[in-house]
């Protein structure tokens, strides 16, 4: 049984430019949630997908969006990268919403 | 806004000693859920706690959420280098998930 997976592992990108980070969920997970993490800092919740459509939303810009698919995978969108962007993102997908997260390996993306 | 606050930031123990950190937040949680997330790792869950003033054990980890569940504590008996890592408490709260600042934790042979 796969746990949460998420690609790419790493990615370099220019500000301005776009990204798009994708998250499997562990089977059997209906809730996918984004979190940012700086480094040395907690991570930071970004959105959380239910039944495809965002049902909870953090302190994050519009720059920041979302979706998920009816397999339950999701995907987090980016636009106008800034260099404050750079970060590790965390998907962790439960169950169901007050249950406990599985989270990814997360992408380290750094923008230059 | 909501805030989940943690400390200490940092603790440095000898091996055998015991740990503790502390979590805080300015409202009422649902529950609170507690992280440990290795070097270079992602967090990955230890427990969650629901009920006022309950307290549970994971053979050297013991848990505590306080009474008016705005509070919470996670105490190591007897450190062990395995033990390494950054611990984070994470509150429930409106269905989101908000994680304190951590607690690195190294331990020294």
């Amino acid at each position: 049984d796969a746990g949460v997976t998420q690609s790419p592992t790493h990615l370099i990108k220019t500000r301005g430019q776009q990204v798009t980070l994708r998250c499997s969920p562990k089977s059997g997970h209906d809730t996918v949630s984004w979190y940012q993490q700086a480094l040395g800092q907690g991570p930071q919740f970004i959105f959380q997908y239910y039944e495809e459509e965002e049902r909870q939303r953090g302190n994050f810009p519009d720059r920041f969006s979302g979706h998920q698919f009816p397999n339950y995978s999701s995907e987090l969108n980016v636009n106008a990268l800034l260099l404050g962007d750079s970060a590790l993102y965390l998907c962790a997908s439960s169950l169901e919403r007050n249950t406990e997260a599985f989270f990814g390996q997360g992408t380290r993306l750094t923008v230059v | 806004g909501q805030q989940v606050m943690q400390i200490p930031q940092y603790q440095h123990v000898q091996e055998g000693e015991d740990f503790t950190t502390y979590c805080n937040s300015s409202t009422t949680l649902s529950n609170i859920q507690w992280y440990k997330q290795r070097p270079g790792g992602h967090p990955v869950f230890l427990i969650q706690l629901v009920k006022s003033g309950e307290v549970k054990k994971q053979k050297r980890l013991t848990f505590q959420f306080g009474e008016a569940k705005k509070n919470s504590s996670l105490h190591i008996t007897a450190t062990q280098t395995t033990d390494v890592g950054t611990y984070f408490c994470a509150g429930l709260r409106g269905g989101k998930l908000i994680f304190g600042q951590g607690t690195e934790l190294s331990v020294k042979p």
